[in-house]
């Protein structure tokens, strides 16, 4: 499973790190990506990490604006910021994925967002 | 990116109906597709991977088809807690995006 931090309320110019501690499966074999949700809004996928080289990607939207990184000794996944802006204010959630090689019993890739955190909630406000 | 189109956004739909939401790829990305359920004040939920295969768990009333930029999830008999908001998602090339999202009502 998937534990993430708890909810934040911050100020503009904050910095914050949020966290997503995995258990039950090895994560170093997993991506674990980090997806936003504005309140009344779809999901957005910021970007991905792979624990076990530290490969990252970002999307092009997040990318410069926040920072993914992970702590293999304690099985965690981390999304942070070093100046929040009131447009951060939103649902954070971390998954997981497996890698393009984990097929199932029929041989399809199991390429998917298949374990998902409960969500962290950051509020940005003065 | 690959932009993600998903239609209808939302559909009114009675228990026992059959429901399908559409999710088209600006380009081709095979069979790289999954589809997610979210109900209100939850994290999302996988149903279906690799565009036609079931996650272990979810009922078989839902099904997903498609490959190349045209894929469809489609359930079969609508159950009352079925009532969300769905979303497709391609996972062929980074970045990984999401459809708009597909909200189904209670007609």
């Amino acid at each position: 499973q998937l534990v993430q931090s708890g909810a934040e309320v911050k100020k503009p110019g904050e910095s914050l790190k949020i966290s997503c501690k995995s258990s039950g499966y090895s994560f170093t074999n997993f991506w674990i990506g980090w997806v936003r949700q504005k309140p009344g809004k779809g999901l957005e996928w910021m970007g991905i990490i792979h624990p076990g080289d530290t490969d990252t990607r970002y999307s092009p939207s997040f990318q410069g604006q926040v920072t993914i990184s992970a702590d293999k000794s304690i099985s965690s996944a981390y999304l942070q910021w070093s100046s929040l802006k009131a447009s951060d204010t939103a649902m954070y959630y971390c998954a997981r994925k497996p890698p393009h090689y984990y097929y199932d019993s029929n041989g399809n890739p199991r390429d998917a967002y298949d374990i998902w955190g409960q969500g962290t909630m950051v509020t940005v406000s003065s | 990116d690959i932009q993600m189109t998903q239609s209808p956004s939302s559909v009114s739909a009675s228990v026992g109906d059959r429901v399908a939401i559409t999710c088209r790829a600006s380009q081709d990305i095979g069979g790289w597709l999954a589809w997610y359920q979210q109900k209100p004040g939850k994290a999302p939920r996988l149903l279906i991977y690799a565009a036609s295969s079931l996650q272990s768990g979810v009922p078989s009333r839902f099904s997903g088809s498609g490959s190349g930029t045209d894929f469809t999830l489609t359930i079969s008999s609508l159950q009352p807690e079925d009532f969300a908001t769905y979303y497709c998602q391609q996972a062929n090339t980074f970045p990984h995006t999401f459809g708009g999202g597909t909200q189904v009502e209670i007609k």
